[in-house]
């Protein structure tokens, strides 16, 4: 089956600019989260989706937001964009929320992001 | 608060040896899963094997085994018989039933090379 798939794989913005990043889960998984990565902080939890509603987010400025459609897909937009914004973007899906056993959590390729 | 250590920041390994790669947490929840992840070059972040808390036998899936030493809050990633395809990051993560602020919390990873 298909997995995660995150577009664009690679772009360029400059400062000021916004971006946004869109995400396809795995077919019936409806949990989709958010991650960035950087080479100094490592992997950072951005935010999570369920149906179509924000669960939880992590400890990033309100320029970084998201949402979730009906059909679970999910976008992450970067307004003003800064420098250090320059960073991979991870997507995530699950089937559900918990983290009971069996509900597995996978990852797509990531979105590359330079802000130059 | 949670937390994932793995003091490795580097490993090299001659090819078709055993390799273990460490990881420990820290965590006063009872109910979490403990994830292993594999990221090549490409940035995306593969699933390798999973561990929930409650299970009582070690996670196995092909050549990956999970060394799960809850009392020691250890997960050690055990590869067989490396490849040089196994050349890549490694994150060792978890995530906790309760307490859904970080959804996944990642180590900082082990970058595993191996030697033809």
């Amino acid at each position: 089956k298909a997995g995660v798939t995150q577009t664009p794989r690679y772009l360029i913005k400059t400062r000021g600019q916004q971006v946004t990043l869109s995400c396809s889960p795995i077919s019936g998984h409806r949990s989709v989260s958010w991650y960035q990565q950087t080479p100094g902080q490592g992997l950072q939890f951005l935010f999570e989706y369920f149906s179509e509603t924000q669960r939880n987010k992590g400890n990033f400025p309100g320029r970084f937001s998201g949402r979730q459609f009906s059909n679970s897909r999910s976008e992450m937009n970067v307004s003003t964009l800064e420098l250090g914004d320059s960073a991979l973007y991870l997507c995530a899906s699950s089937r559900n929320w918990d983290t009971s056993s069996g509900n597995t959590i996978y990852f797509g390729e990531g979105s590359w992001l330079t802000v130059v | 608060a949670q937390k994932i250590t793995q003091t490795q920041p580097g490993m090299f390994v001659q090819e078709k040896e055993a390799v273990t790669l460490d990881c420990t947490y820290d965590t006063s929840d009872q109910s979490y899963g403990l994830f292993w992840y594999k990221q090549p070059s490409s940035g995306e972040m593969i699933f390798l094997i999973y561990q929930g808390s409650y299970d009582e036998q070690n996670a196995t899936e092909g050549r990956y085994s999970l060394n799960f030493q809850k009392a020691r809050k250890s997960a050690n990633l055990v590869i067989s018989a490396s490849q040089l395809g196994d050349s890549a990051m490694y994150f060792c993560a978890m995530t906790l039933l309760m307490n859904r602020d970080d959804k996944i919390i990642f180590g900082k990873g082990t970058r595993l090379h191996i030697l033809p």
